[in-house]
């Protein structure tokens, strides 16, 4: 039971290059969220989808899109990425109105 | 818009003295929640209150949500070093999809041995 996952652990972008960040979970979980972590801002949410099949912005979508594969799978995708996209990113999951389980999170840098 | 304050931003105790977060949200929340990061971490569930007044208490841990339902405070007694984190409260979103939270800005703490 590995729970949530995240792929990659670390990654260096250039500015202007794209990328996808993935994420799956082994819960049976409905709900699924991408959070981004910048020091001293706490977690800001950036796209959640509460079902397979349905996706929704969150406080800081700008910049992200997001696909709900299937229901193990949410990746979240960095068309043109950005220096202000250099953050740490955690995927979660849950069941409505329960905890969050958090996966080991993706350091990203943008060049 | 909705708001959860976390408040001190920084503590450092020593090894054996208490610590004390606080959580103020600008809304009525049905319910709180506590996570910890221990460094290059990430976020782990601690506890969930539900109830107005309600007290939990996990080893030195002890949680509280206020009558009011607007606040919450983390109490640690006689912290470790296996204490050192940040810790997080949430709440849900006012009007928001259920299950999606609103973290505060979270409390760092160290502990000196």
């Amino acid at each position: 039971n590995a729970g949530v996952t995240q792929t990659p652990k670390f990654q260096v972008l250039k500015t202007g290059q794209s990328m996808t960040l993935q994420c799956a979970q082994d819960m049976n979980h409905n709900s699924m969220y991408w959070y981004r972590q910048d020091p001293g801002m706490g977690l800001r949410l950036i796209y959640y989808s509460a079902s397979e099949g349905t996706t929704d912005k969150g406080e800081v979508p700008n910049g992200y899109n997001v696909s709900r594969l299937n229901k193990r799978e949410f990746s979240l995708r960095l068309e043109s990425a950005a220096p202000s996209q250099t953050s740490v990113y955690f995927c979660a999951s849950s069941e409505r109105g329960h905890e969050q389980y958090f996966g080991p999170g993706t350091r990203l840098t943008v060049t | 818009g909705q708001q959860v304050m976390q408040i001190p931003q920084y503590q450092h105790v020593q090894e054996g003295e208490d610590f004390t977060t606080y959580c103020n949200s600008s809304t009525t929340l049905s319910n709180i929640q506590w996570y910890k990061q221990r460094p290059g971490g990430h976020p782990v569930f601690l506890i969930q209150l539900v109830k107005s007044g309600e007290v939990k208490k996990q080893k030195r841990l002890t949680f509280q949500f206020g009558e009011a339902k607007k606040n919450s405070s983390l109490h640690i007694t006689a912290t470790q070093t296996t204490d050192v984190g940040t810790y997080f409260c949430a709440g849900p979103i006012y009007g928001g999809s259920q299950g999606n939270l609103i973290f505060g800005k979270g409390t760092k703490l160290s502990v000196k041995p």
